[in-house]
């Protein structure tokens, strides 16, 4: 079974940064490119980065291009997310995702099979 | 303001078939059979019922189905049960900007 828990949320100010986190397991996870999602309070989803299975390329939404940095380590099954000069429109829960199901387009398959349980971050003074 | 565009809101009566539209543009939804939708009940992570537009993955009800038309993309639910009642999302591939876009979600409830 497939599972991905994400940590290192918590309350921030602005301005400041975080960095999260998500443990892999149940699947061969340097097979599978991995994104993040968040999620802002009553609102709707938002894809916000991606990196390929080995680590070779990633991408990020407009919103968060040259603040958020997403990296990842195969020998320990885990993505990272760093999150700088962080804003109050950041605040979200932000998700792990893996990709899997479906067709691959450019490297990307938008067939998200898998979501962790979520991390919060709120920034806020 | 989200890129694909769904109805903010829809109901239905146990045993009756919604369907939810998700509206983009050639460079998203009508370019690429990439069209995926996703439930999510409250306080819930999202969880993935079809992919490729009409595809579900393995323990997903064959209730739900999926169509594409053009820029449009549907999910239909049909004999609609309580435990449907949730909020529905789709995103496609894009080739504009970012690569993966969301629809605004649709907030389902079971009359």
């Amino acid at each position: 079974q497939i599972h991905l828990v994400e940590s290192g949320g918590g309350l921030v100010p602005p301005g400041g940064s975080l960095r999260l986190s998500c443990a892999a397991s149940g699947f061969t996870f340097r097979s599978y490119g991995m994104h993040w999602v968040r999620q802002s309070p009553g609102k709707g989803l938002e894809w916000i980065s991606f990196i390929r299975y080995d680590g070779t390329n990633t991408k990020y939404a407009d919103s968060v291009k040259g603040r958020f940095s997403i990296s990842r380590d195969n020998s320990k099954n885990t993505v990272f997310l760093q999150m700088n000069s962080l804003r109050t429109d950041d605040t979200a829960v932000y998700y792990c995702v893996k990709e899997g199901l479906g067709s691959y387009i450019n490297g990307i398959c938008p067939g998200f099979d898998s979501w962790g349980q979520g991390s919060l971050v709120t920034v806020s003074s | 303001q989200s890129a694909l565009t769904q109805p903010a809101s829809l109901s239905g009566s146990p045993g009756q078939s919604i369907t939810i539209s998700c509206t983009g543009t050639s460079s998203d939804v009508g370019g690429y059979n990439s069209v995926s939708w996703f439930q999510q009940h409250p306080g819930k992570a999202p969880k993935l019922i079809l992919y490729d537009v009409s595809y579900r993955p393995s323990g997903v009800s064959d209730r739900f189905s999926g169509s594409k038309s053009a820029n449009t993309a549907s999910l239909t639910i049909s004999g609609l049960q309580a435990e449907d009642e949730a909020d529905y999302y789709c995103n496609s591939f894009t080739s504009t900007g970012s690569l993966v876009v969301f629809g605004g979600g649709t907030t389902l409830t079971v009359l």
